[in-house]
């Protein structure tokens, strides 16, 4: 079946590390999202990408990298800088155009060591 | 800017009652889109409904309504006869024109708890 894998479920960060969490998506869609999601907040964008080898910040983007190498994968890097990652990652895709739904993948929940 | 606003933070009901969660938005785009999103424990968001700026019609999916006016910029979801498993955070959400990119933004969420 189509659909968004994330990976791994759950994360530790220890003090001074970089992590990536994984998205791979088959559903041959453009556009690609990582938000982030605090306990009674709402989603919060981090990163998009609409286009292979191309992606924009979001609205909280400092502390944390991506890259799209391939269409179908968008992987996101919370690094050393982003001092409070504690928080529930969603990744996402959607057809371009028009607003088109997002699909989103079962999240990855990250915790501090 | 866009803004969205699910001023129910949670709501709890017993199975069978009807359910109204509350969405407010603001924009200053003429052309817009509203969403609503299920968010059950799992932690997926399930996308339930899409709606443009220019179609008021309300819509009916089963058990599930909505309820969109542009004079008072809401977007109201309604559940009849609600289920235990409707127990979810549900999320409005608005699309966010800037530079040709396609971005949501989304309301805190309204948590429902339906008791059996």
């Amino acid at each position: 079946d189509g659909g968004i894998t994330q990976s791994p479920k759950y994360l530790f960060r220890k003090e001074g590390q970089n992590v990536t969490l994984s998205c791979e998506q088959n559903l041959n869609h453009d556009a690609m999202y990582w938000y982030r999601q605090d306990p009674g907040q709402g989603l919060r964008l981090i990163y998009y990408s609409q286009i292979v080898n191309d992606f924009q910040k979001g609205d909280i983007a400092e502390g944390y990298s991506v890259s799209r190498e391939k269409k179908e994968s968008f992987p996101l890097t919370v690094t050393s800088a982003q001092k409070n990652p504690t928080a529930f990652y969603l990744c996402a895709s959607s057809i371009l155009g028009r607003y088109q739904p997002q699909h989103f993948g079962d999240g990855t929940r990250l915790s501090i060591l | 800017a866009q803004k969205v606003t699910q001023a129910q933070t949670e709501i709890s009901v017993v199975e069978k009652e009807d359910v109204t969660l509350d969405c407010v938005y603001e924009t200053r785009d003429t052309t817009y889109y509203l969403f609503w999103y299920k968010q059950p424990p799992s932690g997926e968001l399930v996308f339930l409904i899409r709606r443009n700026s220019f179609d008021e019609q309300n819509e009916i999916s089963g058990r599930y309504s909505w309820n969109f006016q542009k004079s008072t910029s809401s977007f109201n979801f309604t559940i009849t006869a609600s289920q235990v498993v409707d127990s979810a955070v549900y999320f409005c959400a608005l699309s966010e024109s800037q530079g040709g990119s396609e971005k949501l933004v989304f309301g805190k969420g309204t948590k429902l708890t339906v008791n059996p």
